[in-house]
């Protein structure tokens, strides 16, 4: 699945406590995104970036932070998690050189804010 | 801004029904794409229209790129189960800078 890994897999944290999840590529592609799925909402995009230290936020960013140091790792951190927050969080890539070509997906971590 | 609408949102069909999603955008979209996410996994790329009144197969399954290019269409024929999971239609926005995906169609087979 184009080399998508996410860390962690599962998370329950409580209110008010920082979270960062983990994406990770091994093929250095430059788009990386950021989306969480919740039912009857589809896939919304949170944050995307298009190279190292370039970033930029999607539909749905309050309360969400990102950053990219490297090529291959793309972080989301959660400053104060909320139960609003409790969501299927995925990241995907796109291998081509355009942001809305084809995208890949990670597995997803599962997210709950207790 | 951009929404892209998918109907229904739930379809129950018997093994062997045939099954059709419906995608619509409010705006022109340069492409559209399909996935497919099964339960309890991860959106998997299934295809991309580009041009006008596009049609496209893979075996069971036909794609349709509206004449105006603001709505698409996936149709199953003779489900199986295999073809159980959610399907999202997904476009550029108006500046083409990223994907809106659509709510997506849930698709349960009853044996």
């Amino acid at each position: 699945d184009a080399g998508i890994t996410q860390s962690p897999r599962h998370k329950v944290t409580e209110t008010g406590t920082p979270v960062t999840l983990r994406c990770h590529q091994t093929e250095n592609h430059r788009y990386m995104y950021w989306y969480r799925q919740d039912p009857g909402h589809g896939l919304r995009l949170i944050h995307y970036s298009y190279g190292v230290k370039d970033t930029d936020k999607g539909e749905v960013s309050d309360g969400y932070s990102v950053s990219r140091s490297k090529t291959e790792d793309f972080l989301l951190t959660l400053e104060s998690a909320t139960s609003s927050q409790t969501s299927v969080y995925f990241c995907a890539i796109s291998t081509s050189g355009a942001s809305t070509d084809t995208q890949y997906f990670g597995p997803g971590t599962r997210l709950t804010v207790l | 801004g951009q929404q892209v609408m998918q109907i229904p949102q739930y379809q129950h069909v018997q093994e062997g029904e045939d099954f059709t999603t419906y995608c619509n955008s409010s705006t022109t979209l340069s492409n559209i794409q399909w996935y497919k996410q099964r339960p309890g996994g991860h959106p998997v790329f299934l295809i991309q229209l580009v041009k006008s009144g596009e049609v496209k197969k893979q075996k069971r399954l036909t794609f349709q790129f509206g004449e105006a290019k603001k709505n698409s269409s996936l149709h199953i024929t003779a489900t199986q189960t295999t073809d159980v999971g959610t399907y999202f239609c997904a476009g550029p926005n108006f500046g083409n800078e990223k994907l809106t995906f659509g709510t997506g169609t849930r698709l349960t087979i009853i044996p």
